[in-house]
């Protein structure tokens, strides 16, 4: 059972170089997530689809688009990468973008912006 | 506003020795609460949840944690850490459907 698939799992770009994170999750989920994790910042909502067809802005959208593409499926694109978009990325699926809804993540993306 | 407040940033403790890592949240509505647990170079495995059936919530490898309204707490515990515990664990709270993350707590375990 893969549960939450990211690929790649690490890239470098130069700054203003463009690239697309991608997620995949094989639960059947209705909700997923992306986020940038920190060092001292926790994990903060850069965007989420509670559902196939949606998106909305999290908490540090600036910088960067999403498409859910399908159920399955959720990217995460930059456009034009800055060094303080170096972080490392986590997908994450729930059931539904509710209460008591646990969420299931992804072993993220290591990305450095030179 | 909602808040996760994570109260140590790092604990270490001796193999063997109990475990406490404290959290802190401030919500206008019901919490909903998490803990997860991160081990290096991996994303966040659910340890928990709270889902207000029970105010004590055991979860995986032998962690348990207790909600207190009053003190507005969701503390992590564990009776006798293990080398395999060392990893970051995260406190969240999804009371208002907007998921709130922690800063994390580092824990290290000394043999």
């Amino acid at each position: 059972n893969a549960g939450v698939t990211q690929t790649p799992k690490f890239q470098v770009l130069k700054t203003g170089q463009s690239m697309t994170l991608q997620c995949a999750q094989d639960m059947n989920h209705n909700s997923m997530y992306w986020y940038r994790q920190d060092p001292g910042m926790g994990l903060r909502l850069i965007y989420y689809s509670a559902s196939e067809g949606t998106t909305d802005k999290g908490e540090v959208p600036n910088g960067y688009n999403v498409s859910r593409l399908n159920k399955r499926e959720f990217s995460l694109r930059l456009e034009s990468a800055a060094p303080s978009q170096t972080s490392v990325y986590f997908c994450a699926s729930s059931p539904d973008r509710g209460l008591y809804q646990p969420q299931h993540f992804g072993d993220g993306t290591r990305l450095s912006i030179l | 506003a909602q808040s996760v407040t994570q109260l140590d940033s790092h604990v270490s403790v001796s193999e063997g020795t109990p475990v406490l890592l404290r959290c802190n949240y401030s919500s206008s509505y019901s919490p909903s609460l998490f803990w997860y647990v991160q081990h290096p170079n991996k994303g966040l495995q659910l340890l928990l949840k709270y889902t207000s059936a029970a105010t004590l919530v055991k979860g995986i490898n032998g962690f348990e944690a207790e909600f207190k309204k009053s003190e507005t707490s969701f503390h992590l515990t564990k009776p006798s850490a293990h080398m395999s515990d060392a990893a970051e664990y995260f406190c969240a709270d999804s009371g208002t459907y907007k998921y709130i993350f922690g800063t994390g707590t580092r824990l290290k375990v000394l043999a």
